[in-house]
């Protein structure tokens, strides 16, 4: 069974410019969580998908982040424009249900690096 | 509101001896508390976790937590350090919604 995939593995970019991160869960995982670590901070829950839908979108720092998750399968987390303060590293995570505490499966990270 | 403390930034142990990583958590209600460890340029892997059964939690790679409600403590031990154990750990309680509260990680350094 495939795990958390996540792509690209590193992007650079200028600060002004548009990002897009991508995260495919593992096949059949309802529940799918956006979380980032900024350098030497600790890593923060940004949002969290149930399917297609938007159950909790607290962490999302500011307007500037959007995401998406169409057909309930793979996700994207696009930030327009991107500033220094997003470089950092983003995971994406994933789970098979809610009733009870279920294990979530990280994907290796997205590492941003906005100059 | 849940969070958890890791009270060591970075430890370092030799080849064989004991680990010990500490952590402490706060929650206002019964926790469900974890630990990952990632190694360089990989993704974050379960080691172990507890969700109110034994206090005593087995994980693999031969490391082994305990959940201590009166110390609110949940430090993750191994016996005898592996090279291979040189990585970065998170300790991790969960919230309502699952989503899940880190903490700032230790890095673990083994030493020949």
């Amino acid at each position: 069974e495939a795990g958390v995939t996540q792509f690209p593995s590193h992007s650079v970019i200028e600060k002004g410019q548009t990002v897009t991160l991508r995260c495919d869960p593992i096949s059949g995982h309802d529940n799918l969580y956006w979380y980032r670590r900024v350098m030497g901070k600790e890593i923060k829950f940004l949002l969290h998908f149930v399917k297609e839908s938007k159950q909790d979108e607290s962490g999302m720092p500011n307007n500037r982040f959007l995401a998406e998750r169409t057909g309930g399968t793979y996700s994207t987390l696009k930030v327009q424009p991107a500033e220094l303060e997003d470089s950092g590293v983003y995971f994406c995570a994933s789970s098979n249900g809610l009733a009870g505490v279920w294990e979530q499966y990280f994907g290796p990270g997205t590492r941003l690096t906005v100059t | 509101a849940q969070s958890v403390t890791q009270l060591d930034s970075h430890v370092s142990v030799s080849e064989g001896t004991p680990v010990l990583l500490r952590c402490n958590y706060s929650s206002s209600y019964s926790p469900s508390l974890f630990w990952y460890v990632q190694h360089p340029n990989k993704g974050l892997q379960l080691l172990l976790k507890y969700t109110s059964a034994a206090t005593l939690v087995k994980g693999i790679n031969g490391f082994e937590a305990e959940f201590k409600k009166s110390e609110t403590s949940f430090h993750l031990t191994k016996p005898s350090a592996h090279m291979s154990d040189a990585a970065e750990y998170f300790c991790v309680v969960s919230g309502r919604n699952n989503d899940m509260r880190f903490g700032a990680g230790t890095r673990l350094t083994v030493k020949p």
